[in-house]
């Protein structure tokens, strides 16, 4: 049973236009949502996160909206760069249920920016 | 700092034998995890640790024994290596009022 899911394997845009990965989860216990991005052969590195008390959170070029009632948030990356290329994985955790430190991950979302 | 730092970087088993893979973080952090990524899977939750001398389970705990001795070390046993273990292994930590974690660059791992 897959709490957190990404649907799509993989995405590709154009370098300067607006990447959009989406991502539902099925537990409502889940409070706190974080994308990573990972880049082949290390670690996942934090990319940006948001609470459930919020719907946007802004950092730089990234952009996570969160629909509560839909179960589904998304990740805005505007505008793409190559550099961006990487694997992003939705995760996430019951904060207020004291299991702050157990990340439920999804499978990943491979994007690609072409130049 | 050095962050979270996982040793080997890759390793060669054969079925049935025994390692410890190593992982240390000298940020001070509280909680340390461990994590395997297999195709198509994510990340999945191995065993996690609150604090030294507490540990415990996560989604996938079964072949694997930890331990927590100290704050900055949290190594994984695999007590009898089987193929189904063949994975990248990552290593995470973070502070208690966070929920970010920060992960290690992984030890790939293979069973014959």
């Amino acid at each position: 049973d897959q709490q957190v899911k990404q649907n799509s394997p993989s995405l590709s845009v154009q370098e300067g236009r607006i990447s959009i990965l989406n991502c539902d989860y099925t537990n409502s216990m889940f409070d706190y949502f974080l994308w990573y991005k990972k880049y082949p052969a290390e670690g996942p590195t934090f990319l940006i996160s948001i609470s459930s008390i919020k719907d946007k959170n802004e950092d730089g070029r990234f952009t996570v909206f969160l629909n509560k009632s839909a179960k589904h948030l998304s990740l805005h990356i505007v505008p793409s760069q190559p550099g961006d290329s990487a694997v992003y994985f939705c995760a996430a955790s019951a904060e207020s249920g004291g299991s702050n430190y157990k990340l439920t991950f999804g499978k990943g979302t491979l994007l690609t920016v072409n130049p | 700092n050095a962050g979270v730092t996982q040793t080997p970087k890759f390793q060669v088993l054969k079925t049935g034998q025994s390692m410890t893979l190593q992982c240390a973080q000298d940020m001070n952090h509280e909680y340390m995890s461990w994590y395997r990524q297999d195709p198509g899977m994510g990340l999945r939750l191995i065993h996690y640790s609150v604090g030294a001398g507490i540990t415990d389970q996560g989604e996938v705990p079964n072949g694997y024994n930890v331990s927590r001795s100290t704050t900055e070390d949290f190594p994984l046993r695999l007590l009898s290596a089987a193929p189904s273990q063949t994975s990248v292994y990552f290593c995470a930590s973070k502070p208690g009022a966070y929920n970010e974690q920060f992960f290690g660059p992984g030890t790939r791992l293979t069973v014959l």
